[in-house]
């Protein structure tokens, strides 16, 4: 079995200030992770994935995640937002590498950049 | 990453009526999965299909649901009596044997 926990349901930062959306998941197995982002009206954008490679993954926008299995965590951060950032972020798991294997989303966290 | 094409983008109609939704497949993906996000709730999985076959579904995906891929063309997810609270994004996602997800744009369908 597998979930995911996103923490927080909504995040508002101030533009240019740092990026923190938290994400706990639960696996069985060494999962694979990902973060997704919906902009409104949007399909879903990958922004990283990890697949037991390097710990710190970096993905587009210049967002970033670490992987800590210790903590059952894959947090999402970015050293500054940025006001197109606004969107809805989605961590997801996946029980491993194998194409076949479904995903599991989180809850989402809605992030708001105020100017 | 490649995109996924999603037909219509946003569909309207009736309660009762059937709609399909289709998803222009990626030449070397092979697997083949429709997830579900109602309004404001999380994305929910309800079907994953392999070799012109089901390989999981969700207890979402009852009988009013169908899933298949007529002469290896598009992909297509099919609600033969629409429901009041199947109003939703529906999105097809493909994926390679060589690891890769791709997520359509997704279909808005919304029953009235």
């Amino acid at each position: 079995a597998q979930s995911v926990t996103q923490l927080d349901s909504h995040v508002s930062v101030s533009e240019g200030t740092p990026v923190l959306l938290r994400c706990n998941y639960s696996s069985s197995y060494s999962p694979s992770l990902f973060w997704y982002v919906q902009h409104p009206n949007k399909g879903l954008q990958l922004l990283l994935k990890y697949t037991s490679a390097a710990t710190l993954v970096k993905g587009i926008n210049g967002f970033e995640a670490e992987f800590k299995k210790s903590e059952t965590s894959f947090h999402l951060t970015k050293p500054s937002a940025h006001m197109s950032d606004a969107a809805e972020y989605f961590c997801v798991v996946s029980l491993s590498q194998n194409a076949g294997n479904m995903l599991t989303f989180g809850g989402g966290t809605r992030l708001m950049v105020k100017p | 990453e490649p995109e996924v094409t999603q037909t219509p983008s946003h569909q309207v109609t009736q309660m009762g009526q059937e709609v399909i939704l289709r998803c222009v497949p990626i030449s070397n993906h092979l697997y083949f999965y429709w997830y579900r996000q109602i309004l404001g709730q999380k994305v929910e999985f309800l079907v994953s299909f392999y070799n012109n076959e089901i390989s999981e579904k969700s207890e979402i995906f009852d009988d009013q649901f169908s899933v298949e891929r007529p002469d290896g063309s598009n992909f297509t997810l099919k609600i033969r009596s629409t429901k009041l609270e199947d109003s939703a994004m529906y999105f097809c996602k493909q994926a390679a044997s060589n690891y890769g997800y791709t997520f359509g744009s997704g279909t808005r369908l919304t029953v009235v």
